[in-house]
């Protein structure tokens, strides 16, 4: 089984819709991410999360909210979904001191 | 500012020979550097990993060298396999701070079989 887990793995949606996206992970780390990425843009952290009470905004927040669920859920979502949120989404999970590990990727297309 | 970028966007090598991706970084205070594999439509795969008070490592059949008196770092993959064609992002991670990783923009491997 996947270590980090993402739903759904590819989503269509209009402009204005709520959208939320999951992240779950089987590895036992406290520190938790979402990414966006964009070709040519590389990626990109949206908010990250080093235990269930501590959740901080990343570069790209604005658009974004988040909710730590337990140590091993962490959801994104969209609250007004635009056209520019159309992108790839990952989660990713570490240790203090060590390297990420990602989720299979959500793509989402916002029309 | 803090950046992590690769010295070529696109890397084409014959199948078993060897692949030599490279990154430069400009953040002196980088101490912890990965990179990964990102194949078509999946997440980014840790491979290998080096710290700064190490010069190599090696893992199965992909080498880090770590020069920091010029911030550059490379990830050496012997005799290239055809399953090796992906995208190889380096990324480097200041552990001071709040464990912030930059990631580079990437370099896309081709292995011609």
């Amino acid at each position: 089984d996947a270590d980090v887990t993402q739903t759904p793995r590819n989503r269509i949606t209009k402009t204005g819709k709520r959208i939320m996206l999951e992240c779950s992970q089987t590895k036992g780390h406290d520190r938790m991410y979402w990414y966006r990425q964009d070709p040519g843009l590389g990626l990109r952290l949206i908010y990250y999360s080093f235990d269930v009470k501590d959740i901080n905004k990343g570069e790209i927040s604005d658009g974004y909210s988040v909710s730590r669920q337990a140590q091993a859920k962490f959801s994104l979502s969209l609250e007004s979904a635009i056209p520019n949120q159309t992108a790839l989404y990952f989660c990713a999970t570490s240790d203090f001191a060590r390297a990420q590990f990602f989720g299979p990727g959500t793509r989402l297309t916002v029309l | 500012g803090e950046s992590v970028g690769l010295h070529l966007p696109t890397l084409s090598v014959q199948e078993g020979d060897n692949s030599i991706i490279n990154c430069a970084y400009s953040n002196s205070a980088s101490d912890y550097f990965i990179w990964y594999k990102q194949e078509s439509g999946k997440g980014p795969q840790f491979i290998i990993d080096i710290r700064s008070n190490m010069d190599k490592r090696q893992g199965q059949r992909v080498t880090v060298l770590l020069n920091k008196t010029v911030k550059h770092l490379s990830l050496q993959i012997a005799a290239t396999q055809p399953g090796d064609s992906a995208v190889y992002f380096c990324a480097e991670n200041s552990l001071s701070g709040y464990d912030k990783v930059i990631f580079g923009p990437g370099t896309s491997l081709s292995v011609i079989p």
